[in-house]
């Protein structure tokens, strides 16, 4: 069974581009959370959700906007796509205090 | 700002020989801290946690860490790698009263265990 989910698995898109990422958990967590690891494999969190309501939202271009219509669901939606866009996007949830974050697949995005 | 620092970027190793991965991390309260596994390909996978308690935890795959408070430190260790043990391993520090749960991850090592 899987735990954490995302779809696409790969997407190759042009400049310019709008697309989304989606994300669902089945292990009945309450935050979730999405990730851009680089071409350096360097991870670094980009948002947060708590129960539909966000608590983590780094230094990330407005362009991108994550939405959680549940708490299973947290999708991340990103407007006019650039180059340097280009990453691997991992969603990974956690349940309540534990502190343990749960990682999905990833979503190899590629701009060209 | 917090902050993960892991030292080798890039290990070869052959089987058999022991693994030893640094970490250091920059905080001044409570931490929790975690290994994480990249196996190529794949997601990330909790390789062990440390909380509170014992400062040497066993996490799976025969794979230790050692908190050491004073040198802010968190090393991993292995006695002895296998060819599947080639991955990427990231060290991560979360500040509890946070509560948000963010995970700060340091570089990353690249571990290669030759045959």
């Amino acid at each position: 069974d899987t735990a954490v989910s995302q779809t696409p698995k790969y997407l190759v898109t042009q400049m310019g581009n709008d697309k989304s990422i989606k994300c669902e958990q089945n292990l009945g967590h309450d935050t979730m959370y999405w990730y851009k690891q680089d071409s350096k494999k360097f991870l670094k969190i980009m948002f947060s959700y708590n129960n539909k309501e966000l608590i983590i939202n780094e230094t990330v271009p407005n362009r991108f906007s994550p939405k959680s219509p549940d708490k299973a669901h947290l999708n991340l939606h990103i407007n006019s796509l650039e180059l340097g866009d280009s990453a691997v996007y991992f969603c990974a949830s956690r349940r309540g205090q534990t502190y343990e974050q749960y990682f999905g697949p990833g979503t190899r995005l590629t701009v060209t | 700002a917090q902050s993960v620092s892991q030292h080798n970027h890039h290990v070869i190793l052959s089987e058999a020989a022991s693994l030893e991965l640094g970490c250091n991390y920059s905080y001044g309260g409570t931490v929790n801290l975690f290994w994480y596994v990249q196996y190529p390909g794949q997601h990330l996978q909790l390789l062990l946690k440390y909380f509170s308690g014992d400062p040497l935890v066993k996490g799976i795959k025969g794979f230790e860490a050692e908190f050491i408070k004073s040198k802010f430190s968190f090393n991993l260790r292995k006695p002895s790698v296998q060819w599947s043990d080639t991955a990427e391993y990231f060290c991560a520090v979360n500040a509890p009263t946070s509560n948000t749960g963010k995970l700060i991850f340091g570089q990353g090592t690249t571990l290669q265990v030759k045959p």
